[in-house]
């Protein structure tokens, strides 16, 4: 069975720039989170979607946002980019999103912001 | 969520048992331990969770106390390969989908 795949794996992009990432999770799996993670900040948590439907989201501003389509998988925009904004982002797949199924990670989206 | 406390890093030898503590003393009887690791550079993997019961899989055990205030992960034979950060999380019992990560563990694996 194939993994959770992100594209692309890595991005420059300039400041005052948009960007949107793309995750396909594991075939069967609907709930789809997203996570950034810096070195200053460690692993956080953005948002998370089940079928099509945004169920939680962390403590980032509204720059940040994504969706997720009827097939399960999900992208993540962000816009205006901040040199703050360099990141590795992670997506992760479960089968529902809750506490009992465990998420699987995909490699991260390397995003650099000069 | 229930917060945890795991030392900042320990060393291990090849081929030795691993024993990773993690103390979660605000845990609630619907929440669960979960255990991730990451090697430099990719995604988080996961382990291991539990919610009472001690678990083992190929990778590792998982020992929960009977209070559920604290547990080990037990890496059985330790390989350079397991040389990573190791994050104990715990999860709510509701409406929770997300993994709230700490600072974890290092584990460098010494030949």
């Amino acid at each position: 069975k194939a993994g959770v795949t992100q594209t692309p794996r890595y991005l420059i992009k300039t400041r005052g720039q948009q960007v949107t990432l793309s995750c396909s999770p594991i075939s069967g799996h609907r709930s789809v989170s997203w996570y950034q993670q810096t070195p200053g900040q460690g692993l956080q948590f953005l948002f998370e979607y089940f079928s099509e439907t945004q169920r939680n989201k962390g403590n980032f501003p509204g720059r940040f946002s994504g969706r997720q389509f009827s097939n399960s998988r999900s992208e993540m925009n962000v816009s205006t980019l901040e040199l703050g904004d360099s990141a590795l982002y992670l997506c992760a797949s479960s089968l529902t999103g809750e506490i009992y199924n465990e998420q699987f990670f995909g490699p991260g989206t390397r995003l650099t912001v000069l | 969520d229930a917060k945890t406390t795991q030392p900042p890093s320990m060393d291990c030898a090849e081929g030795r048992a691993a024993n990773l503590p993690c103390n979660h003393s605000t845990i609630s009887g619907n929440e669960y331990v979960y255990w991730y690791r990451q090697i430099h550079s990719q995604g988080p993997q996961y382990i291991i969770h539990g919610l009472k019961n001690n678990e083992t899989n190929e990778m590792a055990s998982l020992i929960i106390t009977e209070d559920r205030k604290s547990s080990t992960l037990i890496l059985p034979h330790a390989t350079l390969r397991d040389t990573a950060v190791y994050y104990c999380i715990v999860r709510v019992g509701h409406n929770d989908y997300k993994l709230s990560f700490g600072a974890g563990t290092t584990v460098t694996v010494r030949a």
